[in-house]
């Protein structure tokens, strides 16, 4: 299975920055996908990474708030833009080949705004 | 049932204990159901991908059945052991393999 190296793993930003996490596989894998776990909340599709595209987001988040890159089939980059409290949460990448095999996860990052 | 559903949200039993947990999803157009399970600061780990009406799997002490036509899978662990502490997670594919997943189950042994 694929190795995913995720940074960082955890941080505490001050209101109104923005924070970059990476995503790093082991091997070219055809899906890349965000996910958001809110404190108390089931873990949540933010959107779908698309090599060389603009990424697919599921409804309640926008491009400008979680710009995504995914530069090559191995790589991808979520910013968190402008937090606030609110974006206190867990950020998980995961990779996926094919729909009949499970996606496997980066470790997180765990995001506090002061 | 529109959104993937556990219950219940947490569970707390006696090492050597079994235990079950429930996914309740809509049974239209189903793909597949996944159960994942994670523990505290790793990544979660994935345990079972299920197709088929009446798909049993097992895994160790963990089995799992699938009944894709009430739309519903039950998590079985046999003899809990403190190790087995975790949230497990299913999560239901939609087209385009992405998941939608239920709130997870906290299940805590204790020793």
């Amino acid at each position: 299975s694929a190795v995913i190296s995720q940074k960082p793993s955890r941080d505490i930003c001050q209101r109104g920055t923005s924070l970059t996490i990476q995503c790093q596989v082991d091997s070219q894998v055809t899906m890349m996908f965000w996910y958001r776990q809110q404190p108390g909340q089931s873990l949540t599709l933010i959107a779908t990474a698309n090599q060389g595209s603009e990424a697919t987001y599921e409804s309640g988040f926008v491009i400008d708030k979680f710009p995504i890159s995914r530069p090559n089939l191995t790589f991808s980059t979520l910013t968190v833009s402008n937090m606030s409290p609110e974006d206190s949460s867990i950020y998980l990448c995961s990779v996926s080949d094919r729909s009949n095999q499970p996606q496997h996860f980066g470790d997180g990052t765990r995001l506090s705004i002061l | 049932i529109l959104n993937v559903e556990q219950s219940p949200q947490s569970l707390h039993v006696q090492e050597g204990d079994s235990t079950n947990f429930t996914c309740s999803f809509p049974s239209s157009n189903f793909y597949a159901l996944h159960w994942y399970r994670w523990e505290t600061a790793k990544s979660p780990e994935a345990l079972f991908v299920m197709t088929l009406n009446g798909d049993e799997k097992k895994k160790g002490r963990i089995s799992a059945t699938l009944n894709t036509k009430e739309g519903y899978s039950y998590l079985y662990i046999k003899g809990s052991q403190p190790e087995d502490s975790a949230t497990y997670l299913c999560a239901r594919i939609n087209a385009g393999n992405m998941l939608t997943f239920g709130g997870g189950t906290r299940l805590m042994v204790k020793p």
